[in-house]
């Protein structure tokens, strides 16, 4: 158990819906990463947050969103979904940036 | 361009067979380097982190190694609870500042018994 927690584990939810994504980080990880890997590919990176403040961004579609709270849980958000945004979507904590990061067991996002 | 590439993509070995999975980076000044394992439907699961070249790290039958330009997950007489995703992944900077992790696409590992 990496002490990263990420609910939900399953989440199915037709075309055009909007979710919303959870990660609780490791105790006193100030830092959080938002990672999507699709079926047979590797991690891509989408967005990092450190102690409420963007710190970093990757390839994310402008459909996606997230945020990071005082109490240094964040979220992501995933509106007007299309089928190609099914996969599995992992959050990672670490204390600080740059040094390695401890990842959630992700939540698998099916978009029917 | 910041680049992590793994090779080879999948490698099925006999238990007991021992062998080397690589990794080569391109990235403006190397701050570390970390290893991590990952099973199917799973997350990445942390393994090391290097930070020099010369630098050595062990776990079990896994060592990590790393130098200039690459790193090297040496599996020793693996068995078949070895079988995962071996995925390499660097810190990288942009302006001066810690910018994102960026893994390469691992290698599979499957350890026949």
């Amino acid at each position: 158990d990496s002490g990263v927690t990420q609910t939900p584990k399953h989440l199915i939810t037709a075309t055009g819906q909007r979710v919303t994504l959870r990660c609780s980080p490791r105790s006193g990880d100030l830092s959080v990463y938002w990672y999507q890997q699709s079926l047979d590919q590797g991690l891509q990176f989408l967005i990092q947050y450190y102690n409420g403040e963007e710190r970093a961004k990757g390839n994310i579609l402008e459909r996606f969103s997230a945020q990071q709270f005082p109490d240094l849980h964040s979220e992501l958000n995933l509106s007007s979904l299309e089928l190609g945004d099914s996969a599995l979507y992992f959050c990672a904590s670490s204390p600080r940036t740059g040094v390695a990061a401890f990842f959630g067991q992700g939540t698998r996002l099916t978009v029917v | 361009e910041d680049q992590v590439t793994q090779s080879p993509e999948a490698l099925r070995l006999q238990e007991g067979e021992s062998s080397s999975l690589n990794c080569s980076y391109t990235v403006s000044g190397l701050r570390g380097l970390f290893w991590y394992r990952q099973d199917p439907g799973k997350g990445p699961e942390f393994l090391f982190t290097l930070y020099s070249a010369g630098e050595e790290k062990e776990k079990e039958r896994l060592k990590a190694t790393l130098t200039k330009k690459e790193s090297f997950l040496h599996i020793t007489a693996p068995k078949p609870e070895d079988s995962a995703t071996y995925l390499c992944a660097v810190p990288t900077i942009r302006g001066g500042r810690d910018d994102k992790i960026i893994f390469g696409k691992g290698t599979r590992l499957h350890i026949l018994p």
